[in-house]
């Protein structure tokens, strides 16, 4: 089963460069989460998305759009990359309903310089 | 709103050591309550989870119970062994939270266990 797949794994960007970050689940999961990860900050949610077509903006969304064009991809996009977006990204998917638990990706290792 | 507080680490521990890593949280409602881990250079994965008050998840040895009483859900492992190793992370679930800039899962900030042989 391949669950939740993020490409790529690893990028280097320069300062001012754009990328995506791709995000496809097979598990015909509704709900669909960007997080970042960074030293001694946690999990922080950057944009997530309940359902195909719709998004909406998590705690720290500044610098980052998505779309969800589709129910098992979420797209993540970086316009104007900066050294401040250098972070560990993880995509993660779940089903409908509270008691359910999150599906998350190995993660992309993003470096701005 | 709604919140996680875990303990902070890093915690180092001897092979066979009791282990527990503390967490509470803040929620207005009946959230459900989970336990990942993350293994070096990998993604979160769930280790157990527990979805009403007095629930136990167990899992791998690991055990959690839900306490609303105390609004905690501790985990506890009695003997951890090296491959325990890990970046643990307290999170609850609360359905009522989707559309907010929190979204419906939110995560503690991670403990970091060192298991030395």
């Amino acid at each position: 089963n391949a669950g939740v797949t993020q490409t790529p794994k690893f990028r280097v960007l320069k300062t001012g460069q754009s990328m995506t970050l791709l995000c496809a689940q097979d598990m015909n999961h509704e709900y669909m989460y960007w997080y970042r990860q960074d030293p001694g900050m946690g999990l922080r949610l950057i944009h997530y998305s309940v359902g195909e077509g719709t998004t909406a903006k998590g705690e720290v969304p500044d610098g980052y759009n998505v779309s969800r064009l589709k129910k098992q991809n979420f797209l993540l996009g970086l316009e104007s990359a900066a050294p401040s977006q250098t972070s560990v990204y993880f995509c993660a998917s779940s089903p409908r309903g509270q008691n359910t638990e999150a599906f998350f990706g190995q993660g992309t290792r993003l470096t701005v310089v | 709103g709604d919140s996680v507080t875990q303990m902070e680490g890093p915690v180092t521990l001897s092979e066979e050591a009791f282990l527990t890593i503390n967490c509470t949280y803040t929620a207005t409602g009946y959230p459900s309550l989970f336990w990942y881990v993350q293994y070096p250079g990998e993604g979160l994965q769930l280790l157990l989870k527990a979805t009403k008050a007095d629930d136990k998840g167990s899992n791998k040895g690991f055990e959690a119970t839900y306490r609303k009483e105390t609004t905690s859900f501790h985990l506890e492992k009695g003997s951890v062994q090296v491959s325990d190793s890990a970046v643990y992370f307290c999170a609850l679930s609360d359905k009522r939270n989707y559309g907010g800039s929190q979204g419906n899962l939110i995560f503690g900030k991670g403990t970091k266990l060192s298991v030395k042989p």
